[in-house]
């Protein structure tokens, strides 16, 4: 399977304590976008690399949260001292941009709980 | 803020019946996506337009994007109990960053 992929699927964690999920890409993408989703609501754009740089940042994304792409390839999303407002779904899409289509593939996601 | 804006939010048919969902911005898109995602997983991507007035059918999924890029709908004709899901549409705009705008979704039930 080529596909977007994420680990962990699920993470419980007490509030307080730090995480990390990592996303691993297509191949081939160039792009790569971290969200965040609560329940029944649509995907929020956290931030974006292109390649290694990490080109935006929303003001979702508070200093706690940190994202890398070291090499251009996977990336790691970072919560410190988490909060039980940061429980949600955390999906990672990727893109080869630009084309035609400039289409964003989603991993399944890692769904934190924070207790 | 660049908006995008779907309706119904909400919508429960019986099996068989036909739908439509819309997804509305002031804004105009270089490209526009249909998602469909299940509970607890990632969304998965549907179809892509991109010229404006074009159609594109997946099935009994017809998908359109309004003439001047701004607004899109997704018709399902005789709906399955297997079409359940929350629906999203997201915009790639013009403004060359590759950023995608989602809709707020529509969360659909097909009652068999």
């Amino acid at each position: 399977d080529t596909g977007v992929s994420q680990d962990p699927r699920h993470k419980i964690t007490k509030r307080g304590q730090n995480v990390t999920f990592r996303c691993d890409p297509i191949s081939e993408h160039n792009r790569l976008y971290w969200y965040r989703q609560t329940l029944g609501q649509g995907p929020e754009f956290l931030t974006y690399f292109q390649n290694e740089a990490q080109l935006e940042k929303s003001r979702l994304l508070s200093d706690r949260f940190s994202a890398e792409r070291p090499k251009g390839s996977f990336s790691t999303l970072e919560i410190q001292r988490t909060e039980q407002g940061d429980s949600a779904m955390y999906l990672c899409a990727s893109s080869l941009v630009p084309t035609d289509f400039n289409e964003q593939f989603f991993g399944p996601g890692t769904r934190l709980t924070v207790l | 803020t660049q908006l995008l804006e779907q309706s119904p939010q909400f919508l429960s048919i019986q099996e068989g019946e036909n739908l439509t969902v819309y997804c509305n911005s002031s804004s105009v898109f270089s490209s526009l996506q249909w998602y469909r995602q299940e509970p607890g997983e990632g969304p998965v991507l549907l179809v892509t337009v991109v010229t404006g007035g074009e159609v594109k059918k997946l099935k009994r999924l017809t998908f359109q994007f309004g003439d001047a890029r701004k607004d899109s709908s997704l018709h399902i004709t005789a709906a399955q109990p297997g079409d359940t899901g929350l629906y999203l549409c997201a915009g790639v705009f013009t403004s060359g960053t590759y950023k995608y705008i989602f809709g707020t979704g529509t969360r659909l039930k097909v009652l068999a």
